[in-house]
């Protein structure tokens, strides 16, 4: 079935580095805009970046522009997000979901990683 | 930016109808969706444009947006919608994706 998983999360010092991927599957991935979102422990949802279908439109929330870079190869069905200078609140799990442009909701999500920044 | 507000919590017993607000300016002029969130678990798509409920959603499950309130209305609600519920829009003039801050939806 239309499936998205998630995987890169781990433990990582306050300015270290971290990549993590999305693997789509059972659905043509290079036709489908997709977004990361995170939810740091016990708070709600927070959108952080968003990519259309070739990577020439990207968004970044404030929090992490700069910072933070989302990619895609569509001939790996994959997605990505490097993130740098992470900082004790990116502890989050991280969720890639699928969308379509702008106002279109995100019909399908991965299970999630988790990102614990932490000395 | 755009900012959405829903209320920390709602409860309500189980076979009553559950109803749980987003406030937004103007938010009767956006595409507003909705998303399930059960403990332990990813989001799910409940509610899309406002009132379309994705395959696999239960009718139970409806929209409705006018004016600077978006609303979801759960009818004959189980304990297992007992989950935190999250609105979301597109903000155009920041280019941004906006959650609101999510409602704890109990099941008495």
């Amino acid at each position: 079935q239309v499936r998205l998983v998630e995987s890169g999360g781990g433990l990582v010092r306050p300015g270290g580095s971290l990549r993590l991927s999305c693997a789509a599957s059972s659905f043509t991935f290079s036709e489908y805009y997709m977004s990361w979102i995170r939810q740091a422990p016990g708070k709600g949802l927070e959108w952080i970046s968003y990519i259309d279908t070739t990577g020439s439109i990207i968004f970044y929330a404030d929090s992490v522009k700069g910072r933070f870079t989302i990619s895609r190869d569509n001939a790996k069905n994959s997605l990505f997000l490097q993130m740098n200078s992470l900082r004790a609140d990116d502890t989050a799990v991280y969720y890639c979901a699928r969308t379509g442009p702008y106002y279109y909701g995100m019909d399908i999500w991965g299970q999630g990683t988790t990102v614990t920044v932490t000395s | 930016s755009y900012v959405l507000t829903q209320p920390p919590s709602v409860s309500v017993a189980p076979g009553e109808t559950a109803r749980t607000t987003c406030g937004g300016n103007n938010i009767g002029g956006k595409s507003v969706h909705w998303y399930q969130q059960r403990p332990g678990q990813a989001p799910v798509l409940v509610i899309s444009y406002n009132s379309d409920r994705p395959s696999g959603i239960p009718e139970r499950f409806s929209g409705s947006n006018a004016g600077n309130t978006a609303t979801l209305t759960i009818s004959s609600v189980e304990a297992g919608d007992e989950a935190d519920y999250y609105c979301q829009v597109w903000d155009s003039s920041s280019n941004h994706v906006i959650f609101g801050g999510g409602t704890k939806l109990t099941v008495l």
